[in-house]
């Protein structure tokens, strides 16, 4: 079974500061992607990645960047964190074209 | 450009009724449409998706959706609600994006709740 794991379920910073959050798949997905959801908005995505060191912006990639140094592992930095990036993320992964999406179970990150 | 949109951002139903949660679709081209599940403090778990192949596309737990290109819609049931259906469910089109690569557009997603 397809494991995408997220490395906070919780997380709480302060505005301005450098936020990692991190992926990790264990298929050998080649797709990668980043969401945030809010409530009332659905899943928006904000970056999304078809091959190591590749990287493609989604619909609301402002503030926001990434990091694909290896297959498995898809990083999302927040350069200076603010109070409107308070959301759930989620990261996905999958193996290609047309092929289901794989969730974590999402980092609920507060900026405070 | 595709987009997706789900009519009723809470639906309620009775244990044991049917569920309708409706989806309709806009796409240039032949869709690929897929309905996912969250339960609360969970990410989204997949369950049906439609391919182009038969138009009546069963899924986990009971669930079906009937692909209708006329009426451009991808609507879910299920016959006979159960309480642990009681989720958010999310219906997503699939977007070819220039280069070829390839993103979901997901809708803004339908509570359900189950009552006794």
């Amino acid at each position: 079974d397809v494991k995408v794991t997220q490395s906070s379920r919780y997380l709480v910073k302060r505005t301005g500061e450098k936020v990692f959050l991190e992926c990790v798949q264990d298929m050998d997905h080649e797709n990668m992607f980043w969401y945030r959801q809010d409530p009332g908005l659905g899943l928006r995505l904000i970056y999304f990645s078809y091959d190591v060191k590749m990287k493609e912006k989604g619909d609301i990639p402002e503030g926001y960047s990434v990091s694909r140094e290896k297959k498995e592992r898809f990083s999302l930095i927040l350069e200076s964190a603010s109070t409107n990036q308070t959301s759930m993320y989620l990261c996905a992964s999958n193996r290609g074209e047309v092929q289901p999406q794989h969730f974590g179970d999402g980092t609920r990150l507060s900026i405070l | 450009a595709q987009s997706v949109t789900q009519l009723g951002s809470h639906v309620s139903v009775s244990e044991g009724a049917l569920v309708l949660l409706r989806c309709n679709y806009s796409s240039s081209v032949p869709p690929y449409l897929f309905w996912y599940v969250q339960y609360p403090n969970q990410g989204l778990q997949l369950l049906l998706k439609y391919t182009s192949a038969a138009t009546l596309v069963k899924g986990i737990n009971g669930f079906e959706a009937e692909f209708k290109k006329s009426e451009t819609s991808f609507h879910l049931t299920k016959p006979s609600a159960h309480m642990s259906d009681a989720a958010e469910y999310f219906c997503a089109v699939s977007l070819f994006v220039q280069g070829g690569s390839e993103k979901l557009v997901f809708g803004k997603g339908t509570k359900l709740t189950v009552n006794p």
